[in-house]
């Protein structure tokens, strides 16, 4: 069965550093998303993507964030200048279709900013 | 905003029991869609089951089964004959009709107990 692939697992970055996640969701999926889940907290929405732009974003998904769809496979997530409260799990999603389709998840990206 | 909250951090079963995990939502729409995600220690979050708010039946999938009560807004999983491969993190998730993003509630840790 087609998976959501996230590289990488773990990233360990120093405060200030720009980081970018990657993922190569479903291939003939349209809706890409990211959520982040702080540990011990809920997984939160950041910003969902379709026809290679942003469709809809949170509160949380400001200026030091952005995504992009370099080649019409990867669909990375860079953070400019990490914070330590930007220490979390990254999960990226795609979904084939509108709401009534499930969104499929990736293993997520663990990120640790020291 | 809309909320889920799930009141259970955790839960623990008898292999071959049925336990019922618990979600509650606030929304003042009438369209919308819901769904239960198990995320194992592997980390990937499945989707287990969803539910579409327009319709009445209650949705089932194997041993899988949700009780939505609309008027309460409620959104409980059934598990039936429990086995080991269950234990995981349950997410109830709500997705808002026109929107793009699901939330989330916190989980439920649940426990399979041979």
């Amino acid at each position: 069965e087609p998976e959501v692939t996230q590289t990488p697992s773990h990233q360990v970055t120093q405060m200030g550093q720009e980081v970018i996640l990657r993922c190569v969701p479903i291939s003939n999926h349209l809706y890409f998303y990211w959520y982040r889940q702080i540990l011990g907290q809920k997984v939160e929405f950041l910003v969902s993507f379709y026809n290679n732009e942003i469709s809809e974003k949170s509160e949380i998904f400001d200026d030091q964030f952005s995504v992009e769809r370099p080649d019409g496979s990867n669909f990375t997530l860079k953070i400019r200048s990490t914070k330590l409260e930007d220490s979390a799990m990254y999960f990226c999603a795609s979904q084939a279709g509108y709401s009534n389709q499930p969104q499929h998840f990736g293993d997520g990206t663990r990120l640790s900013i020291l | 905003a809309q909320t889920v909250t799930q009141s259970q951090p955790e839960m623990s079963v008898q292999e071959a029991e049925t336990v019922t995990l618990s979600c509650t939502y606030d929304t003042s729409e009438s369209d919308y869609y819901l769904f239960w995600y198990k995320q194992p220690p592997s980390r990937q979050m499945i989707l287990v089951i969803r539910q579409e708010a327009y319709k009445q039946q209650n949705a089932t999938e194997n041993r899988f089964s949700v009780n939505f009560q609309k008027a309460a807004k409620s959104f409980s999983l059934k598990i039936s004959d429990s086995q080991l491969g269950d234990a995981a993190m349950y997410f109830c998730a709500y997705n808002q009709g026109g929107s793009e993003k699901l939330v989330f509630g916190k989980g439920t840790k649940l426990t399979v107990n041979p």
